[in-house]
């Protein structure tokens, strides 16, 4: 069965530093991927998506994310982030059935 | 302004009451979906909809049921509520295939 694997329940960054919050996926083939967001007692909102071409995908928020079939990963990156960051981001990655398989979700912490 | 409503907000409820969660979206999508986000579990899909006329059971579908009449509404019911839904319920909606779009949430707490 198709997973969505994100291995940092935690991240903390200090504010200006760069981030990567891991994700991986199994799926055999080419997945739809997906990173979402949210902010505390907000819904999701959609970062970025890829379904197809080019590997590095920019999103919203200056956030990108690099899907790499040999590792089977769609790591999210930020160069600098700022304290509006903090949140919880989810990966996800679309079946078969067209539904969404979400991973369990990072939170992400900055420290000033 | 184009997106999807949920309602209401915030519910107590008490145990064995019957309540639904109001959920309609203006973007004409075809899908729709509602999500139970708890703690440490994440996202878990309760029902889904590819298209009005049609539901199917997500993983965690006992206890809950849902109709959709139209493109629009989505509503998710809860025939007795028990603690053990106590949880926030996103709705989502989406282009068959596309990302999902989601609502604000409802927190439900039943007591």
């Amino acid at each position: 069965a198709q997973s969505v694997t994100q291995p940092d329940i935690h991240i903390t960054v200090s504010e200006g530093a760069s981030l990567e919050l891991r994700c991986n996926y199994s799926y055999g083939a080419t997945p739809y991927l997906f990173w979402y967001v949210q902010s505390p007692g907000q819904g999701l909102q959609l970062l970025l998506k890829y379904f197809s071409g080019d590997t590095l995908v920019q999103g919203i928020k200056g956030f990108e994310a690099e899907f790499k079939r040999s590792q089977s990963s769609f790591n999210l990156r930020k160069p600098s982030v700022h304290w509006s960051d903090a949140a919880e981001y989810f990966c996800a990655s679309q079946d078969s059935n067209y539904q969404l398989i979400w991973g369990a979700g990072t939170k992400l912490i900055i420290k000033p | 302004i184009a997106g999807i409503t949920q309602a209401p907000t915030s519910q107590i409820l008490a145990a064995g009451r019957r309540m639904t969660l109001r959920c309609t979206q203006d973007m004409r999508h075809n899908a729709m979906y509602w999500y139970r986000q708890d703690l440490g579990l994440g996202l878990r899909l309760i029902h889904y909809s590819n298209t009005a006329g049609t539901t199917g059971k997500g993983e965690v579908p006992d206890g809950y049921s849902v109709s959709r009449a139209n493109t629009d509404d989505f509503p998710l019911t809860l025939a007795s509520a028990v603690p053990s839904q106590t949880s926030v319920y996103f709705c989502a909606s989406s282009d068959f295939g596309n990302e999902q779009f989601f609502g604000p949430g409802t927190r439900l707490t039943v007591l």
